[in-house]
């Protein structure tokens, strides 16, 4: 079966540097996707990674290794509005996208 | 504001009811998605349209049917639903739907079923 793991729920404080990972067990792979996603809000695009390596845009960045089946979300200078879900999907063989189950993330002052 | 909306935001409704979830994409894409999304669990995909042609539907109950008239509307239709169908259910919307496909998300509605 086609499985995607993150941690359910994750603290850090406003300033500093967290790390969200993502495992995946999927049937094929065309990308690794990261959405962010307010409570009451909708998903919101963050990154979208298909090579091996970190794409840096801002204060976040996505890294990906293909061969281990893993990426990580890097948040720098936390602010509280950071304070949300973080989704990773990965689409599979087929161009459906795997969804994660999700991060929640809490700032703390 | 993604340039997806979706009414109504809120909606409750008896086991007996039937009522019709509304997206509406602004974008020009030219495919669309239904999304249950419930506590805690994955986005579960249900209904994926392509040029206003169904092309996936995945084991979805029948009492849920999706209709697409354009490819601009999306709605779900609802009758005689479950308890356990209260959820955020999540329209989204694709340039396409294949290859790299940066999805656009409305805001949901969120069901609840008495």
């Amino acid at each position: 079966g086609q499985n995607i793991d993150q941690p359910t729920e994750m603290t850090a404080t406003e300033g500093a540097i967290v790390q969200i990972n993502c495992t995946y067990q999927t049937s094929g792979f065309n990308g690794l996707f990261w959405y962010q996603q307010h409570a009451g809000e909708a998903p919101t695009f963050l990154s979208y990674n298909v090579l091996d390596g970190l794409e840096e845009k801002g204060r976040f960045s996505s890294f990906l290794s293909r061969s281990k089946g893993y990426s990580y979300l890097l948040l720098k200078e936390l602010q509280m509005k950071d304070s949300a879900s973080y989704l990773c999907a990965v689409l599979d063989s087929n161009y459906q996208l795997i969804w994660g189950a999700g991060t929640k993330l809490i700032i703390k002052p | 504001e993604t340039g997806v909306t979706q009414t109504p935001r809120h909606l409750v409704m008896g086991m007996t009811n039937k009522k019709s979830l509304k997206c509406e994409q602004h974008l020009g894409h030219n495919a669309m998605y239904w999304y249950k999304q419930s506590a805690k669990k994955p986005l579960e995909l249900m209904f994926v349209y392509s040029l206003e042609e169904r092309v996936e539907n995945n084991s979805v109950p029948s009492r849920f049917s999706p209709e697409c008239p354009n490819s601009s509307h999306l709605f779900l239709h609802l009758h005689t639903l479950q308890p356990e169908d209260s959820a955020l259910y999540l329209c989204a919307s694709a340039r396409g739907s294949g290859d790299y496909n940066e999805q656009f998300f409305g805001p949901g509605t969120r069901l609840t079923v008495l």
